[in-house]
């Protein structure tokens, strides 16, 4: 079965510009998470959609959103980028199993901010 | 105050010895507990789950979980150089939907 996949693998931005995120999860996976990984603050969870429903959001500002398509596949878009936003984003899928669901990686998105 | 605390380290070890990593969280309503493995510029792997509290071995991997003291553990026996790694601990209540991650302990083990 193929994984989750993410693109672009890298991206390369400016100050004030607008990014989009893909990510496609695993066949039958209905479930997905996003989060950023930064040296300093490590794994931060931004979002997570069902069924193209948000049902959980992170600390993170406004500038930062995403939705589910009805093929499950989602994307994030990143407005007015800062220097901050420079970090690896990670897409995550899950199959929903009772109350709990085991979450599954692709290899993120690199995004340099400059 | 993070709430999962894991040591960064670095840690080095020789190959064959046994790696102990370990993580402390202070919320009670975690039930699911997770360990990734990530290799570096890759996403995260998931090595082993375990709910609730209680013990789980697979291979050369056990992992613990005590949540009276809220401490979890993993063990890597006859550790090789291909474990050398980052690993993260992650936990979870019921219905969260997301992960609450802890900082990662990179680990490097030497031929």
């Amino acid at each position: 079965k193929a994984g989750v996949t993410q693109t672009p693998r890298y991206l390369i931005k400016t100050r004030g510009q607008q990014v989009t995120l893909s990510c496609s999860p695993i066949s039958g996976h209905r479930s997905v998470s996003w989060y950023q990984q930064t040296p300093g603050q490590g794994l931060q969870f931004l979002f997570e959609y069902f069924s193209e429903t948000q049902r959980n959001k992170g600390n993170f500002p406004g500038r930062f959103s995403g939705r589910q398509f009805s093929n499950s596949r989602s994307e994030m878009n990143v407005s007015t980028l800062e220097l901050g936003d420079s970090a690896l984003y990670l897409c995550a899928s899950s199959l929903v199993q009772g109350a709990y669901e085991t979450q599954y990686f692709g290899p993120g998105t690199r995004l340099l901010v400059l | 105050q993070k709430e999962v605390e894991q040591d960064p380290g670095p840690l080095s070890v020789p190959e064959g010895a046994i790696v102990s990593l370990n993580c402390t969280y202070s919320n009670s309503a975690f039930q699911y507990f997770m360990w990734y493995r990530q290799y570096s510029r890759k996403g995260p792997e998931l090595l082993m789950y375990t709910y609730s509290s209680g013990n789980k071995e697979d291979g050369r991997f056990t992992a613990q979980v005590d949540k009276s003291s809220k401490y979890i553990s993993l063990f890597i026996r006859d550790s090789q150089p291909s474990d050398s790694a980052t690993y993260l601990c992650a936990m979870s209540g019921t219905n969260d939907y997301k992960l609450s991650f802890g900082a990662g302990t990179t680990v490097t083990v030497r031929a």
